[in-house]
């Protein structure tokens, strides 16, 4: 059964701190994302990594960076949190052959920022 | 630029109902087009897709979506609706931009099914 999971279910930071948030998959998957998902604004793609060591913005990468040392692991880190960086986080992955590849979603990370 | 329209944050059914959830795309070519449901306190997973193979496709649970060109249109349908089919519903279209295959969801539909 293929996995995506996440390090943590619940969040909650203070502001101004450092926030790693880690993603594995077992699926040897090429492609990784992290979104953002935040009430009536459905998934907001952050970045996005297409192979280890490679990593692209996405729709809003402001505050936000990633590192792909390897293949099974992409992490997301908040440099310096704050509150309206308060939202659930999404990771994914997928085979990156064609476009017809669907996404496998980790079960989220709720982060509040206090 | 690709983009998505979901037609409804909210959409209540009576058990047993026709469940119809609807989904508009734009894409300035033929695209891939998907249909994910979310659970409480979960991620996304696959419903069904369309990958130009058949204008109908079925997914589980008992969904399916059907393609239609003319009308840009992508939307999720079932019979019969159940209490376990109470979910928040995501569309989304792939294509392929710069090189990538970028993905963009929709804003999400919540489905309520009232017994």
């Amino acid at each position: 059964d293929v996995k995506v999971t996440q390090s943590s279910r619940y969040l909650v930071k203070r502001t101004g701190e450092k926030v790693f948030l880690e993603c594995v998959q077992d699926m040897d998957h090429e492609n990784m994302f992290w979104y953002r998902q935040d009430p009536g604004l459905g998934l907001r793609l952050i970045y996005f990594s297409y192979d280890v060591k490679m990593k692209e913005k996405g729709d809003i990468p402001e505050g936000y960076s990633v590192s792909r040392e390897k293949k099974e692991r992409f992490s997301l880190i908040l440099e310096s949190a704050s509150t309206n960086q308060t939202s659930m986080y999404l990771c994914a992955s997928r085979l990156p052959i064609t476009g017809s590849n669907e996404q496998f979603f980790g079960p989220g990370t709720r982060l509040t920022v206090l | 630029a690709q983009s998505v329209t979901q037609l409804g944050s909210h959409v209540s059914v009576s058990e047993g109902a026709l469940v119809l959830l609807r989904c508009n795309y734009s894409s300035s070519v033929p695209p891939y087009l998907f249909w994910y449901v979310q659970y409480p306190n979960q991620g996304l997973q696959l419903l069904l897709k369309y990958t130009s193979a058949a204008t109908l496709v079925k997914g589980i649970n008992g969904f399916e979506a059907e393609f239609k060109k003319s009308e840009t249109s992508f939307h999720l349908t079932k019979p019969s609706a159940h209490m376990s089919d109470a979910a928040e519903y995501f569309c989304a279209v792939s294509e392929t931009s710069g090189g990538y295959q970028k993905v963009t969801f929709g804003t999400g539909t919540k489905l309520q099914v009232i017994p």
